[in-house]
């Protein structure tokens, strides 16, 4: 069964660095998702993108945040300068948005921890 | 007021008995109504779908939607161990496609 990956499953960086999250939707999907997950709180919507440009996003996607579709396969999530509270699980989601029903399918996440 | 709101428990209940979860939402807009199931250091999962008002079910799982009170629930007959996690709801408006999204419910299946 077809299935959304990410990479890196932990990733542990300094304050201020730059860290890419990366993920692989489902191949055929052209719709792609970033959401994040602080500790013990909701789920949060960050950005859609779709046909290389971004279609909404969210006050928290901020100048900090850029995504990419570099290739053909990988969706990326860029955070320029990381502060401590960007410390959550980053979940990459795709969807193919059929007309009736739109099933996000939802990646495992990378756990991103800023010291 | 927050738009989605859902206990996050946990709720804890014997092998076989049926579990009912609930959200409520203020936003009138919101067309779009799914449940999602969450492992423990996993992604959502999706279980139920459903536009507008009404009932949905699949297997052991019901999905209600009753917009007039503004409230959602999902229904697990014959809960199993296996059905042990944390269950989202999430709605959206029907001109966009981000995710609004409640705080979980913890549940635990006895056995």
């Amino acid at each position: 069964e077809p299935e959304v990956t990410q990479t890196p499953s932990h990733q542990v960086t300094q304050m201020g660095q730059e860290v890419i999250l990366r993920c692989v939707p489902i191949s055929n999907h052209l719709y792609f998702y970033w959401y994040r997950q602080i500790l013990g709180q909701k789920v949060e919507f960050l950005v859609s993108f779709y046909n290389n440009e971004i279609s909404e996003k969210s006050e928290i996607f901020d100048d900090q945040f850029s995504v990419e579709r570099p290739d053909g396969s990988n969706f990326t999530l860029k955070i320029r300068s990381t502060k401590l509270e960007d410390s959550a699980m980053y979940f990459c989601a795709s969807s193919e948005r059929l007309p009736t029903v739109d099933e996000q399918f939802f990646g495992p996440g990378t756990r991103l921890t800023v010291l | 007021q927050k738009e989605v709101e859902q206990d996050p428990g946990p709720l804890s209940v014997p092998e076989g008995a049926i579990v009912s979860l609930n959200c409520t939402y203020s936003n009138s807009a919101f067309q779009y109504f799914m449940w999602y199931r969450q492992y423990s250091r996993k992604g959502p999962e999706l279980l139920m779908y459903t536009y507008s008002s009404g009932n949905k079910e699949d297997g052991r799982f019901t999905a209600q939607v009753d917009k007039s009170s503004k409230y959602i629930s999902l229904f697990i007959r014959d809960s199993q161990p296996s059905d042990s996690a944390t269950y989202l709801c999430a709605m959206r408006v029907g001109s966009n496609y981000q995710l609004i999204w409640g705080a979980g419910t913890k549940l635990i299946i006895k056995p």
